[in-house]
């Protein structure tokens, strides 16, 4: 199956400070990543739609400017935390959608986990 | 308001016995509705899809069924085994928002040997 990778896998950080997470689409070309953020004992929230050379689409009460989406290339987003505080800190996931016919499978990748001190 | 739920009690049962997980949702007409698995600090691996003209969709020992009349899919896991223990998440795909996932809060699921 399809393989989606993150980067890194773990990062702790000091506030203030800005982290990049990177998610790429190793076999298969993605024109739509989405990033959640997954607090503990809790689902997935959805954060944002990433669309190659366009701007990210937000969800509502996600701060724009303080999570920064790139999607630069059809294997590539990344989000960057800018100015990170303790409450940002979080497990954050990127997923892939390919589109086979008319499926909409998503494929994941394995998470980062952000602390920020 | 739209909401979708999930048994959020973790779920215990006996290995070789069929565990029955269930997603209701409400306000949502979803052309698809997924199912996902979770292991602790992991990201979710796509286990079945099923369509909402689909009343039933199985993959080896997993069987999914969809009720749009409900608004209620079930995800059973026939002979169950230690190895499914994780935590297994229902999301809905709705017309016309891009593809976007909407994920319940997920059930925990642990298969004692």
């Amino acid at each position: 199956g399809a393989v989606v990778s993150q980067h890194p896998s773990w990062v702790i950080c000091k506030s203030g400070t800005s982290v990049k997470i990177e998610c790429r689409s190793l076999d298969f070309q993605a024109t739509t990543m989405f990033w959640y953020r997954q607090f503990p004992k809790q689902s997935l929230m959805l954060m944002a739609t990433s669309n190659e050379g366009s701007k990210a689409t937000y969800e509502q009460g996600v701060e724009k400017d303080k999570f920064l989406i790139n999607h630069a290339s059809l294997t590539l987003s990344t989000l960057t935390v800018t100015s990170a505080h303790p409450e940002d800190s979080s497990f954050y996931i990127c997923s892939a959608r390919e589109l086979a016919g008319d499926h909409n499978e998503q494929f994941f990748g394995p998470g980062t986990r952000l602390t920020v001190l | 308001s739209q909401k979708i739920e999930q048994n959020s009690e973790a779920l215990n049962i006996q290995e070789g016995k069929t565990a029955t997980l269930t997603c209701n949702y409400t306000n949502y007409s979803p052309a698809y509705l997924q199912w996902y698995r979770q292991d602790p600090g992991r990201g979710p691996v796509f286990l079945l899809l099923i369509r909402e003209n689909e009343k039933e969709k199985r993959k080896e020992r997993l069987k999914v069924t969809f009720d749009t009349t409900l608004k209620q899919s079930l995800f059973h896991i026939t002979a169950s085994q230690p190895a499914d223990s994780a935590t297994y998440l229902c999301a809905l795909d709705p017309y016309n928002q891009g593809g976007k996932l909407i994920f319940g809060q997920g059930t925990e699921l642990s298969v004692k040997p």
